[in-house]
C-alpha cells in the first residue's frame, strides 16, 4: 500500500482535459514540494513537474501542477494520443524521513 | 551529456543477495546524491534509498533497513546498491536517479531487472 494515494486509472478524449489526484498528509505533501513522473510502457520514469507546479524544460505547457492542502493534482490538458501512460506523485516524508510515492494512475487517452 | 548505466539483469535463489551497479557519466559522481528505486512487474514506484557519493552518507526505507546497503567507488563513478536476504517479492526493476537542478530525480538509469526465484 502507498503512502500516497492515486486512483487508479483515469481517461478522456483527444483535446480533453483530465486532472489526476494524488492524496497525502501533513508530514508529506502539506510540508514538502511534490513531483510528478510519467512513466511509458518499458521506459524509465521522467519528470514533468517539480516543486509543485514547475515544468522541467522540454515539458509541454499543457502538463500543470497544484497543490492544496494535503492533496496534489495534475491537470493535462488538449489530450494526446502521446500521453497516455503511467503518471506518479512523490513527495519527501518527514515522519518516514524518505521519499513516497503514490500508486500510479494510468491515463488511456480514448 | 549526463547518463547513468546500470548493470544488467541478475536471477537469484531466494536467500541470496544481488548487487547492482549505476555508473555515472557527464558529471562528477561526488557533487549530487543518488536514489534507488524500485518497481515490480505492473506495480508501482518504490524508493530504497539514496546515497551522498562526496560523504559517503546513505539513508534508506524503513521496510529495507538491514538489508540493503548501498556503497560507491568514485574512482570508476560507480555506486553500487547490494539487497540481501532475497524473498520472491523483490524481484522488480531497479533503477537509480539523480539530480539535475530540477529535482532528485531528473535523470535515471535504465534499470535492472532483478529476479527471485528458486
Amino acid at each position: 500500500q502507498s503512502v500516497l494515494i492515486q486512483p487508479p486509472s483515469t481517461s478522456g478524449a483527444p483535446g480533453q482535459t483530465v486532472k489526476m489526484f494524488c492524496y497525502g498528509d501533513t508530514s508529506n505533501i502539506e510540508r514538502n514540494y511534490v513531483y510528478w513522473f510519467q512513466q511509458l510502457p518499458g521506459t524509465a520514469p521522467k519528470i514533468i513537474i517539480y516543486k509543485n507546479d514547475e515544468r522541467p524544460s522540454g515539458v509541454p505547457d499543457r502538463f500543470s501542477g497544484s497543490t492544496s492542502g494535503t492533496s496534489a493534482s495534475l491537470a493535462i490538458s488538449g489530450l494526446r494520443s502521446e500521453d497516455e501512460a503511467d503518471y506518479y506523485c512523490a513527495a519527501w516524508d518527514d515522519s518516514l524521513s524518505g521519499w513516497v510515492f503514490g500508486g500510479g494512475t494510468r491515463l488511456t487517452v480514448l | 551529456q549526463v547518463q547513468l548505466v546500470q548493470s544488467g539483469a541478475e536471477v537469484k535463489k531466494p536467500g541470496a543477495s544481488v548487487k547492482v551497479s549505476c555508473k555515472a557519466s557527464g558529471y562528477s559522481l561526488t557533487n549530487y546524491d543518488i536514489n534507488w528505486v524500485r518497481q515490480a512487474t505492473g506495480r508501482g514506484l518504490e524508493w530504497v534509498g539514496w546515497m551522498n557519493p562526496n560523504s559517503g552518507n546513505t539513508g534508506y526505507a524503513e521496510k529495507f533497513q538491514g538489508r540493503v546497503m548501498v556503497t560507491r567507488n568514485t574512482s570508476t563513478s560507480t555506486v553500487y546498491m547490494e539487497l540481501s536476504r532475497l524473498r520472491s517479492d523483490d524481484t522488480a526493476v531497479y533503477y537509480c536517479a539523480t539530480p539535475g537542478g530540477d529535482s532528485d530525480f531528473d535523470y535515471w538509469g535504465q534499470g535492472t531487472l532483478v529476479t527471485v526465484s528458486s
